[in-house]
């Protein structure tokens, strides 16, 4: 599997409910970051989670962090239709790399 | 808030011709770099600059691929003879320094034909 694999592909859910995406990569990183791209649209930035962070709080947005698993989790509380788009997760290497290695994507739908 | 422009939103070349998609970054960033998106795929590295030069790029960064800041302000992705596959989605990002936040102008849909 490649760096920065997202899970599920996709998900519907619910207004109000909680969605809950994942992330999984394979070597070191310094950063994880997550973006949100509606379709056709640009990539907008989300959050940003250190190596050295474990969780991380924006408005409805929670983020953590398990270097130990390689591996993180976006989640989004009280989603909103509005909500609907697709979320990458994407790594940024610790091996003076300044880019960013982005995994497949969660096609994310809230259902009104 | 400051952003990351693009210039042209969509690009139809035919192959074989040259394009040139246009960054402005904010202003006082100091780190740019270029990735694509294929319909329907994830996105891509292709390049990264720094100090006026490549500090990294991809294996899809080949001899057709260059980049520069012509004025000290723009950022130039340049495609010398564009191939079908080349049609995508590229993006400019930018950024105050190494693996930070990186932010994402709007993109340019090229389209080959």
């Amino acid at each position: 599997s490649q760096q920065g694999e997202e899970d599920p592909q996709a998900l519907s859910i619910q207004e109000g409910e909680n969605a809950t995406m994942n992330c999984s990569y394979k070597t070191s990183i310094n950063n994880l970051q997550w973006y949100r791209q509606n379709s056709g649209r640009g990539l907008v930035h989300l959050i940003l989670i250190r190596s050295n962070e474990r969780e991380k709080h924006s408005g409805r947005l929670r983020v953590t962090l398990d270097t130990s698993k390689k591996s993180s989790s976006l989640l989004i509380t009280a989603s909103r239709a509005a909500d609907t788009a697709s979320y990458f997760c994407a790594t940024g290497l610790i091996q003076g790399a300044q880019k960013l290695v982005f995994g497949q994507g969660t096609r994310l739908t809230i259902n009104p | 808030e400051p952003e990351v422009t693009q210039t042209p939103s969509h690009q139809v070349t035919q192959m074989g011709q040259e394009v040139i998609l246009r960054c402005v970054p904010i202003s006082n960033h100091l780190y740019f770099y270029w990735y694509r998106q294929i319909l329907g795929q994830k996105v891509e590295f292709l390049v990264s600059f720094y100090n006026n030069e490549i500090s990294e790029k991809s294996e899809i960064f080949d001899d057709q691929f260059s980049v520069e800041r012509p004025d000290g302000s723009n950022f130039t992705l340049k495609i010398r003879s564009t191939k079908l596959e080349d049609s995508a989605m590229y993006f400019c990002a930018t950024g105050t320094g190494g693996p930070d936040t990186q932010y994402f102008g709007p993109g340019t849909r090229l389209t080959v034909l």
